[in-house]
């Protein structure tokens, strides 16, 4: 059982240059989200979504775009890059309990980004 | 915004004796859980404790919540060097699938 997984690992941009990050999840998690994190800064939510085909934004949207064709996959894009992007880039999927209640969230490994 | 916030933003302890950390947050909640983030890893649940329950524990950790004065606490009793991590708490408000983390504590646990 994988739990979350995120390609690439590691990657380096140019400025102007896009990209996609992959998270897969095989929980048969509803939700999904993409977060942030920069030293300091904690952990933003960029985007997620609540089921397959479904997107909205978080706190940090402004330069991402995002999709979720598949209930397992959700995309995060960078059009052109900027080195305000560089950062750490987590995806974490969920689903909600009875009553409603958020159990928690599983997390990938992460993904280092570096605009140049 | 983030709600949650944990005090201290660090810590330096001997390994053996306790550590304990902070997390103060401002609008209701349904559950507030605590996560583990190793250096260059991705962030790894550890305990979740209700709006109504006070403490609970797992192992090693205990977590107490007073939802009177907004907060909670970990405790991680007698440490390890292993133990070194930064640890987020995050909320989650009534009905929402969403949590809301805190910037952490990043504990280090001397040998």
């Amino acid at each position: 059982n994988a739990g979350v997984t995120q390609t690439p690992k590691f990657r380096v941009l140019k400025t102007g240059q896009s990209m996609t990050l992959l998270c897969a999840q095989d929980m048969n998690h509803e939700y999904m989200y993409w977060y942030r994190q920069d030293p300091g800064m904690g952990l933003r939510l960029i985007h997620y979504s609540v089921g397959e085909g479904t997107t909205a934004k978080g706190e940090v949207p402004d330069g991402y775009n995002v999709s979720r064709l598949k209930k397992q996959n959700f995309l995060l894009g960078l059009e052109s890059a900027a080195p305000s992007q560089t950062s750490v880039y987590f995806c974490a999927s969920s689903y909600l309990g009875t009553a409603g209640i958020n159990y928690g969230y599983t997390f990938g490994s992460g993904t280092r980004l570096t605009v140049v | 915004s983030q709600q949650g916030e944990e005090d201290p933003q660090a810590l330096s302890i001997q390994e053996g004796e306790n550590a304990t950390m902070n997390c103060s947050y401002k609008t209701s909640i349904n559950n507030l859980q605590w996560y583990r983030q190793n250096s260059g890893r991705g962030l790894v649940h550890l305990i979740l404790i209700r709006s109504n329950e006070r403490e609970k524990h797992s192992g090693r950790l205990r977590v107490t919540l007073d939802t009177s004065k907004k907060s909670s606490s970990l405790l991680i009793t007698a440490s390890r060097a292993a133990d070194t991590a930064s640890y987020f708490c995050a909320r989650a408000g009534a009905g929402s699938y969403q949590l809301t983390f805190g910037k952490g504590t990043k504990l280090s646990v001397i040998p």
